[in-house]
Order: C-alpha cells, then structure tokens, then sequence
C-alpha cells in the first residue's frame, strides 16, 4: 500500500518561494513519475510538472521559468519550489505517484 | 497552448448510461496520448480511475470504461450510481513532456 504524505509552508508574501515536500510510504521508488498538481479554490486542477527517479523533469511550460521539482532517492521524497509567488499561485497544492496514488493536499495561500 | 476539453456538466439518471469526452486541441485523441481519467469528489482528493486510455486499476468499479471515440477520449458510466455524482477530470500526454487537464465535467446523478 503506497502511501504519499505531504508538508510545507500554507501562507506566503507575495515573491516569496514556495516549498512543498511529499515523502513515500511503501511500495517502489523507480520507474514512476512523481508530480505536482495544483488545484486554485473553486477550480479545475493544473498540471505543475513531474521527475523520475533517475532526476529528469517536465514542467508546464506556463511554470517552467519559476518551478522545480526535485527528488531524494535516499529519503524517498520528492521536492516542489515554485519561486517568485503571486495571490494567482493560492491552491491546493497535491503530489502523485504516477498519477495514481495522491497526496491528501496543501493549501497554500499567498497573500500580503 | 495546448487546451484540453471536456463538457462542463452532464446529467444522468440512476441506472442511466453516460459518455463523457476528451478533446485535444491539437487533433484527435489516439492511445499515444495515454489517456488518464480522474473522479473527485468535495473535499476529497482526485481519485484514478483509468488510466492508459482504458486500463482500469484494481478499485475501479466495473461500470466505469475508458475508449476512444471519435478522435475524442471517453469514459462510460454504464448503470449509474448516485455515489457517481462528482467531478471528472482527464488527463493527455503529449510527446513525452507535456501532461494537461481537461477542465473537467461535473456530473449530476438525478
């Protein structure tokens, strides 16, 4: 049974960075994707960006220039910074495995 | 931009049968763009449904399927449940770097 547990800062001024970290309870850590998705309140859900567990990244190219996802292969966790933040960037903010198991979510709130 | 489409809300009736679909804007939907079908419910996080444009995992009920279908990703509810009431999200893939959102379809169960 895998499970994702996720943590990080839910209230942030604007330009300041987002961080987020989801660690992994079970199951194996190769051969997945391990992403982010965001989900604005009252909204659909967005696609952030994803790593494998050898450290190669896709991110959504509206992101690209602001975001980071890293993993720790030695801790079995997985990393989210999102820099330069905005009242635009408030979500709920969700990590996945493979798109198929899901963190429970962070709320982040950006507001001055 | 690439958008991703889905019908912003549909309505069916217990037992009913109901297609919901996934369009790309940059052509028709094939099994390279490896499908992905999400439920959420309030308050809950997004659950996978399908995945691989019609590969269910183990805790998908028997009534949801996934196709393609007119150059267009579907997922059929066949006899459906009042716990189905929820949103729907699908998810393409595109070349190997690039996944999108539909913008999702709440169904009513009424």
């Amino acid at each position: 049974q895998v499970q994702l547990q996720q943590w990080g800062a839910g209230l942030l001024k604007p330009s300041e960075t987002l961080s987020l970290t989801c660690a992994v309870y079970g199951g194996s850590f190769s051969g997945y994707y391990w992403s982010w998705i965001r989900q604005p309140p009252g909204k659909g859900l967005e696609w952030i960006g994803e790593v494998t567990h050898t450290g190669s990244t896709n991110y959504n190219p509206s992101l690209e220039s602001r975001v980071t996802v890293s993993v720790d292969t030695s801790k079995r966790q997985f990393s989210l910074n999102l820099r330069s933040v905005t009242a635009a960037d408030t979500a709920l903010y969700y990590c996945a495995r493979s798109y198929t198991n899901w963190g429970q979510g962070t709320l982040v709130t950006v507001s001055s | 931009q690439t958008v991703v489409t889905q019908e912003p809300s549909l309505t069916v009736s217990p037992g009913g049968t109901v297609t919901l679909t996934c369009a790309s804007s940059t052509g028709a939907v094939t099994s390279g763009h490896y499908t992905n079908w999400f439920q959420q419910k309030p308050g809950q996080a997004p659950r996978s449904l399908i995945y691989s444009t019609s590969n269910k995992h183990s805790w998908t009920p028997a009534r949801f399927s996934g196709s393609l279908l007119g150059g267009k990703a579907a997922l059929t509810l066949s006899g459906v449940q009042p716990e189905d009431e929820a949103e729907y999200y699908c998810q393409l893939y595109y070349d190997g770097v690039l996944r999108v959102f539909g913008g999702g379809t709440k169904l009513t169960v009424l």
